[in-house]
């Protein structure tokens, strides 16, 4: 079974920083996504980055990028020259492609908070 | 294009009433989801569905049941509320490709009494 861990519940960053949030994950498979979604306060999900198992290369979306590191399984998201509008929980998810339904697991979620 | 809407998007239910949540999306998605996020917490799934006319549990799907009659609907029922299902509910739907993300609707925030 797979199953994702972020160890940090909550954290301050000042506008304009850069800000890593952590994501690890354990599974046996070798074939796998993994996703962060960000939950604003009005409560939608809304997808940011996505890498996969396979992929060389770190996904980068914008001020969006995932610092992927297999062998310690871990999939970091960095969010570079922080905004007032990042203040949100931020999701990791994992999707085994081996599993039915390509469902994810979600890890419990890290609360950012940008100071002006 | 819509995306994926939910249907009601506030809901009150006193302990043993029923109720349906409905699903749609417009984006021809071949998968479909239903997740239950609690405060503080991660989205666990209830159920899900590969395609029309096909459901499968997921992680938590006490309570629950769902049909998938129609490709672009996806229902969720409570047949006997409980407190314990007081939480926000979300939608989800993707399509069959492997990289695909999902795409989320806006929740449903149901509290049971």
């Amino acid at each position: 079974a797979q199953k994702i861990t972020q160890t940090q519940p909550g954290m301050f960053v000042q506008e304009k920083e850069a800000v890593t949030l952590d994501c690890t994950y354990d599974t046996s498979d070798p074939s796998y996504g993994l996703f962060w979604y960000k939950q604003p306060s009005s409560g939608e999900m809304i997808f940011l980055i996505y890498q996969g198992s396979y992929d060389q290369q770190n996904a980068t979306e914008g001020r969006y990028s995932l610092n992927f590191q297999k062998a310690r399984k871990s999939a970091n998201l960095v969010i570079s020259a922080s905004q007032l509008g990042d203040s949100a929980m931020y999701f990791c998810a994992m999707r085994l492609d081996s599993a039915a339904g390509n469902k994810l697991t979600f890890g419990g979620g890290t609360r950012v908070l940008v100071k002006p | 294009n819509a995306g994926v809407t939910q249907t009601p998007k506030f809901r009150v239910l006193k302990t043993g009433q029923s109720m349906t949540l409905l699903c749609a999306q417009d984006m021809n998605h071949e998968y479909m989801y239903w997740y239950r996020q609690d405060p503080g917490m991660g989205l666990r799934l209830i159920h899900y569905s590969v395609g029309e006319g096909t459901t499968a549990k997921g992680e938590v799907p006490d309570g629950y049941n769902v049909s998938r009659l129609k490709k672009q609907n996806f229902l969720l029922g409570l047949e006997s509320a409980a407190p314990s299902q007081t939480s926000v509910y979300f939608c989800a739907s993707r399509n069959y490709n492997r990289g695909g993300e999902q795409y989320f609707g806006p929740g449903t925030r149901l509290t049971v009494t």
